[in-house]
């Protein structure tokens, strides 16, 4: 298996302000990195793919203005909440592709639970 | 976006029951891949199909790729209670970065 980690776990904040979340591949690099939203009850749905090292593509209907995307490095990327609104409000997961094998799988991340008041 | 059919949507059983569960889409996707959910957690990774005709095994749980590539099942034989929680499929229609695809999830609760 691979190992992916979020942070932070959950987190709160009020309606205006902007909320970061990193995603790590911990024991491998990850050349892509995708994020997803999932509401209470529903599937994930894809929000964007995040490429080391170029523009993150966006999944049709995401703000790329308010779902900022940042992937700096083999091993990092970063999903930032500009301006966040109760709507918002959602469980944020990445995943992460192993390279170097023909047989492609993607490893999430253990979620972010974010509250805006 | 683009969903799979995955049915059913939830299932109440009895420990020790077999269960089984499934996904179909109307296009071709080249890899399977069924995961598990619990509560306030990512989706972790149960098995990975990569072949159309493939049946694999991890433990209890079996998945095969439908000979079409356009479905894919699930079966969990002598359930436990550890087993409960939410199973996706998803496909991947081509290699490299290729995005994934879910179904709708199937809730899976054991009465014990």
């Amino acid at each position: 298996g691979a190992v992916v980690s979020q942070h932070p776990s959950r987190v709160i904040c009020k309606s205006g302000t902007s909320v970061k979340i990193e995603c790590r591949s911990l024991d491998f690099q990850a050349t892509t990195m995708f994020w997803y939203r999932q509401f209470p009850k529903q599937s994930l749905m894809l929000m964007a793919t995040s490429n080391e090292g170029s523009k993150a593509t966006y999944e049709q209907g995401v703000e790329k203005d308010k779902f900022l995307i940042n992937h700096a490095s083999l091993t990092l990327s970063t999903l930032t909440v500009t301006s966040a609104h109760p709507e918002d409000s959602s469980f944020y997961i990445c995943s992460a592709r192993k390279p170097g094998t023909s047989r492609e799988t993607q490893y999430f991340g253990p979620g972010t639970r974010l509250l805006v008041l | 976006g683009q969903q799979l059919n995955q049915s059913p949507q939830s299932m109440f059983i009895q420990e020790g029951e077999d269960v089984s569960m499934n996904c179909t889409s109307s296009s071709i996707f080249n890899t399977w891949l069924w995961y598990k959910q619990e509560p306030g957690e990512g989706p972790v990774l149960l098995i990975a199909l990569y072949k159309a005709g493939e049946l694999t095994s991890n433990g209890r749980l079996t998945a095969q790729f439908g000979i079409t590539r356009k479905d894919s099942f699930l079966n969990i034989s002598a359930s436990i209670p550890s087993d409960v929680g939410i199973y996706f499929c998803a496909g991947q229609k081509g290699e490299g970065a290729q995005k994934l695809v879910f179904g709708q999830g199937t809730r899976l609760t054991i009465n014990p």
